[in-house]
């Protein structure tokens, strides 16, 4: 089974609106990050939360390990905020071999 | 500037034949990594390489082999190309093997195969 889930799937906002994107895994917890996939293009490091609570301008993340599941939250978004964003878990042997969810398609709508 | 240049941006390929991808970091990185994304599975890890040297290999087939001629470069030749190869392929560097926290990902390759 799929070792990381993304949820939703698909999330359509107006703008302005806040968006919370959930990742939660199936094995335990060594390192997750948050990527930005722009339609077509590379990714970006959103954050890096092995856990704990980490913000940076209106993105929080919070990751919560003994629960398996972390969280990015976007507050009053932007249209430029569309995209895709991508939780992916490091396993412990190799943190360069990311483990990724299926993403999340993020439609900001003026 | 790019610092991960992946060429090129856009291949198409007919079943049987053989292709290489391009990649370049200029960032100073000792470790480059393939992934691949397509249409019907998440972005899944495919090799590691740590100054040059193959460090995991999570790629069933060995129709895809990379190289890497410099630190700085690790192309992926795929061979005996089949329709279900088709898929965008990044290429992505870290300081060093492990290091997670500044993984930098190229643009990828797109690849059809028809």
């Amino acid at each position: 089974g799929q070792q990381v889930q993304q949820s939703p799937t698909s999330l359509v906002l107006q703008e302005g609106e806040n968006a919370e994107l959930q990742c939660n895994f199936s094995t335990s917890l060594n390192s997750m990050q948050w990527f930005y996939q722009r339609p077509g293009g590379s990714l970006i490091s959103v954050f890096y939360n092995p856990s704990g609570t980490k913000q940076s301008g209106r993105l929080t993340s919070t990751t919560v390990i003994k629960e398996r599941r972390s969280s990015l939250h976007i507050s009053s978004s932007q249209i430029t905020d569309s995209g895709t964003y991508l939780c992916a878990m490091g396993m412990n042997y190799n943190q360069g071999k990311l483990i990724f969810g299926q993403g999340t398609k993020l439609s900001i709508k003026p | 500037d790019p610092k991960i240049i992946q060429k090129p941006k856009y291949l198409v390929a007919v079943t049987g034949s053989e292709k290489i991808l391009i990649c370049e970091q200029y960032l100073g990185h000792n470790a480059m990594y393939w992934y691949r994304q397509s249409a019907k599975k998440p972005l899944e890890f495919m090799f590691s390489y740590s100054y040059q040297k193959l460090m995991d290999n999570q790629t069933a087939s060995s129709r895809f082999q990379p190289q890497s001629s410099k630190k700085n470069h690790l192309d992926l030749q795929i061979t005996a190309l089949k329709p279900d190869d088709s898929a965008t392929y990044f290429c992505a560097s870290s300081p060093d093997w492990g290091d997670a926290e500044t993984l930098y990902f190229g643009s990828g390759t797109r690849l059809t195969v028809l």
